[in-house]
């Protein structure tokens, strides 16, 4: 079966400082990736997407992922921080016959110190 | 262009009552998926919607039924409520001529007391 860990629950950065959170997934064939961020009491709005092609994605708001086959990684970086990148997010795989059925991981918090 | 939206915006039940909530896909859209997102947890899938049929389903009990209408919307219902019920409910839109992205809406929070 699917699935996607985030090994940190929590990470506080500075502002101003890099940004590097960890998404591992588990599939058999060729996944599907994304990031989301949420804030508090909000849904889900889409950072980037990896389906194929060059491994290093761009997406909104200066964030950037790469993809390494090799370690099962999608990790979310962004080179400095800013308040207002602070909320949840969320790694998810595309799964299922369609590949739309995501599985998703726990979450990772972000805060930013001023 | 409307992204996704959802209604209500929040919703109290008691235990054992029933519950349906709605959702209307992005313009352009005819694929909808719903999730459930307990407090503190990523959103795990409850069932997909294409062509007004299930298409796909994760591991939730029957308590779980939705509906897709000609105009592609969606319903979510629940029956028998459960605390463990309270959530935020989050819908997803995409569209089957391709590119897997869903785009998700603001969700309804629902608590069960």
């Amino acid at each position: 079966a699917q699935s996607v860990t985030q090994p940190d629950i929590h990470i506080t950065v500075s502002e101003g400082a890099s940004l590097e959170l960890r998404c591992n997934y588990s599939y058999g064939a060729t996944p599907y990736l994304f990031w989301y961020v949420q804030s508090p009491g909000q849904g889900l709005q889409l950072l980037l997407k990896y389906f194929s092609g060059d491994t290093l994605v761009q997406g909104i708001k200066g964030f950037e992922a790469e993809f390494k086959r090799s370690q099962s990684s999608f990790n979310l970086r962004k080179p400095s921080v800013h308040w207002s990148d602070a909320a949840e997010y969320f790694c998810a795989v595309g799964a299922g016959n369609y590949g739309q059925n995501f599985v998703f991981g726990p979450g990772t918090r972000l805060s930013v110190l001023p | 262009d409307a992204g996704v939206t959802q209604s209500p915006t929040h919703l109290i039940k008691t235990r054992g009552q029933q519950v349906t909530l709605r959702c209307s896909p992005k313009s352009g859209h005819d694929t909808v998926s719903w999730y459930q997102q307990a407090l503190g947890q990523g959103p795990q899938f409850i069932f997909q919607y294409y062509e007004e049929e299930e298409r796909q389903r994760g591991n939730f009990p029957d308590r779980f039924s939705g509906h897709q209408f000609p105009n592609y919307s969606s319903e979510l219902n629940v029956n028998a409520l459960l605390l463990g019920d309270s959530a935020l409910y989050l819908c997803a839109s995409s569209s089957s001529q391709g590119g897997d992205t869903q785009y998700f809406g603001p969700g309804t929070r629902l608590t069960v007391l």
